[in-house]
């Protein structure tokens, strides 16, 4: 089967550091990726873990602990327009992402 | 810079009326999907393709149908339309090998009354 979890909704203030996390179990497991979705608007990419470890971009960060299945997403230094979704998705081998439901972000001042 | 295109952005249908979602990527991806999201939820999988004459059930397909007669295009039909198919569509593409980005449209959103 496969099951990804997501905290539904998050509060953070201007300039803090905020994580979400994400856990899995899928039948196959090839990737993790997150997503960024403004409201109305399509996804769009920000990272791609495959190895065990950290992946640091800019002001993002996410996290693969593939025994665990378990990722986070850590935003530093959070701006008004990081307000957003954000998706965790498993790639099962490139045949079928499967998504979980987001987590709600708003980031306030 | 083209990448997926989606038609229609918006639109409005009566139960029981049928439809296609048009969508169209001009990347050469291989691998074609369409996810339908409600309010306040995450992208559920309709259906997808992994090359041109093959498509695959996702989560959701009841009350849908795909065609993949070229790489570029990826039309999903709604047959005789419930209100539970009110939703927003994103259809969406990668290039073949695992890992690789998906890309999605801007999406559509339909209603039906």
């Amino acid at each position: 089967g496969q099951n990804i979890d997501q905290p539904t909704e998050m509060t953070a203030t201007e300039g803090a550091i905020v994580q979400i996390n994400c856990t899995y179990q899928t039948s196959g497991f090839n990737g993790l990726f997150w997503y960024q979705q403004h409201a109305g608007e399509a996804p769009t990419f920000l990272s791609y873990n495959v190895l065990d470890g950290l992946e640091e971009k800019g002001r993002f960060s996410s996290f693969l602990s593939r025994s665990k299945g378990y990722s986070y997403l850590l935003l530093k230094e959070l701006q008004m327009k990081d307000s957003a979704s954000y998706l965790c998705a498993v790639d099962n081998y490139g045949q079928n992402f499967v998504f979980g439901p987001g987590t709600r972000l708003s980031v306030l001042p | 810079n083209a990448g997926v295109t989606q038609t229609p952005k918006f639109r409005i249908l009566k139960i029981g009326q049928s439809m296609t979602l048009q969508c169209a990527q001009d990347m050469n991806h291989n691998y074609m999907y369409w996810y339908r999201q409600d309010p306040g939820m995450g992208l559920k999988l309709i259906y997808y393709s992994v090359g041109a004459g093959i498509t695959d059930k996702g989560e959701v397909p009841n009350g849908y149908n795909v065609s993949r007669s070229t790489t570029e295009d990826f039309p999903l039909r709604l047959e005789l339309a419930a209100p539970s198919q009110t939703s927003v569509y994103f259809c969406a593409s990668s290039s073949s090998a695992s890992g690789n980005t998906i890309y999605f449209g801007e999406g559509s959103w339909l209603t039906v009354v």
